[in-house]
Formats: C-alpha cells, sequence, structure tokens
C-alpha cells in the first residue's frame, strides 16, 4: 500500500497567519491526491481534489498543490471556522490510503 | 441532494461480526462509475479506507482486512452492506460510509458516521 505522510502533525497558528501543511506518498501517485477539513464529532469535508482543484462551495483561501510524490494544502489567510483537522488522501490505486492528520489549533 | 445515513449497532462483543447498513438518496449505484466506500476512524486517530463497491458490483478491500469485510450492495433499496467478523476491542471506532467515482475515487459526499464500540 501506498503510504502517505503529513507534516506537521500540529500546527499552532493565528486568525490571518498563512498555513502551509505537507503530505508526502511513498511513492508517485501523479495528482491523484484529495485534501480534507474535519471538525470534531463531524464527518471530514472534501476541499481540493486532483491536488489542486477547488470543490465547489470551499473558499478560495484554501488551495492545493504538487504532484508526484509531494504536496501542500494552503490556507492564505487563517480564519476562526478554519480551525480543524485536515487529511490527504490519495486515490493512485483502489487501495485508497490517507495521511496522519493535521490538527490547526489555535495559537 | 445527495445524502448518505449509516446504522447499525452501537456496542458489540468481541469475536462478534459486525453489520453496518449505508442508507443513501440523491443518487443510484446502478449509474455508471458511482462507488460506495466504507471508511472508518478510531477515537483520536486518522481515518482508515475499508472496502469499496461500485456500480457494476467490483469489490476492492483493504490488505489488511480483507480476510474480515464483506462488502455488498441492494440497488433496490439503495443500500450498502458491511459485514466485519470476529471483532476485536481495536475495532471500536466510528465508521463513515462515503460516496465517490470510480475514475476519481475521492470522496465528495460522506454519512454522519456511527460509532461502534467493542467490549464485553
Amino acid at each position: 500500500d501506498i503510504q502517505m505522510t503529513q507534516s506537521p502533525s500540529t500546527l499552532s497558528a493565528s486568525v490571518g497567519d498563512r498555513v502551509t501543511i505537507t503530505c508526502r506518498a511513498s511513492q508517485s501517485i501523479s495528482s491523484w491526491l484529495a485534501w480534507y477539513q474535519q471538525k470534531p464529532g463531524k464527518a471530514p469535508k472534501l476541499l481540493i481534489y486532483k491536488a489542486s482543484s477547488l470543490e465547489s462551495g470551499v473558499p478560495s483561501r484554501f488551495s492545493g498543490s504538487g504532484s508526484g510524490t509531494e504536496f501542500t494544502l494552503t490556507i492564505s489567510s487563517l480564519q476562526p471556522d478554519d480551525f480543524a483537522t485536515y487529511y490527504c488522501q490519495q486515490y493512485n490505486s483502489y487501495s485508497i490510503t490517507f495521511g496522519g492528520g493535521t490538527k490547526v489549533e489555535i495559537k | 441532494q445527495v445524502t448518505l445515513r449509516e446504522s447499525g449497532p452501537a456496542l458489540v462483543k468481541p469475536t462478534q461480526t459486525l453489520t453496518l447498513t449505508c442508507t443513501f438518496s440523491g443518487f443510484s449505484l446502478s449509474t455508471s462509475g458511482m462507488c460506495v466506500s466504507w471508511i472508518r476512524q478510531p477515537p483520536g486517530k486518522a481515518l482508515e479506507w475499508l472496502a469499496r463497491i461500485d456500480w457494476d458490483d467490483d469489490k476492492y478491500y483493504s490488505t489488511s482486512l480483507k480476510t474480515r469485510l464483506t462488502i455488498s450492495k441492494d440497488t433496490s433499496k439503495n443500500q450498502v452492506v458491511l459485514t466485519m467478523t470476529n471483532m476485536d476491542p481495536v475495532d471500536t471506532a466510528t465508521y463513515y460510509c462515503a460516496r465517490s467515482n470510480r475514475y476519481s475515487n475521492y470522496f465528495d459526499y460522506w454519512g454522519q458516521g456511527t460509532l461502534v464500540t467493542v467490549s464485553s
């Protein structure tokens, strides 16, 4: 199975900060990567698919980039509603795998 | 409007078999390309994909759990069923079902999840 490694595992930031989360794949996954946001007690919410495509209705402050084995999720100006845990997911192979998550906390 | 809802027991005993049902609306699993997966999340931990069933009845399973899992669908009832045998306390988790497409296998709609606790 393809292993997905996210960093950092926890990130402390303030409202208005630019935030970047990294996801690395154990082998090339082309651009077959999605990003999700999850709040406590809720299901994950799709933010980005195909590495850089913004899901409909998701604010434009969220962006994704990368290909091959290294990917980033960037929040250009952190808002109060963005404090949550973020997960990457590869879908290059039928055996889907997720990263370990990055919790974005209030500084 | 696409919705998915998981149902099943909240508590199972070790060694028992878990049966979960995902009931969905707003799409059909007879539509070409449509897929439904099961994903779980132990308390405080990351997401883990378990199994997927496609519109054409192709089935895929997690490498590590495939001997314990069976996924099936009832297209007429808009339901997908997951069974997991030989439950263990480490299987305690929130279990989600989610929709995807075979050609872009990310999850655009999720159920709210159901917490399953394994304890004697």
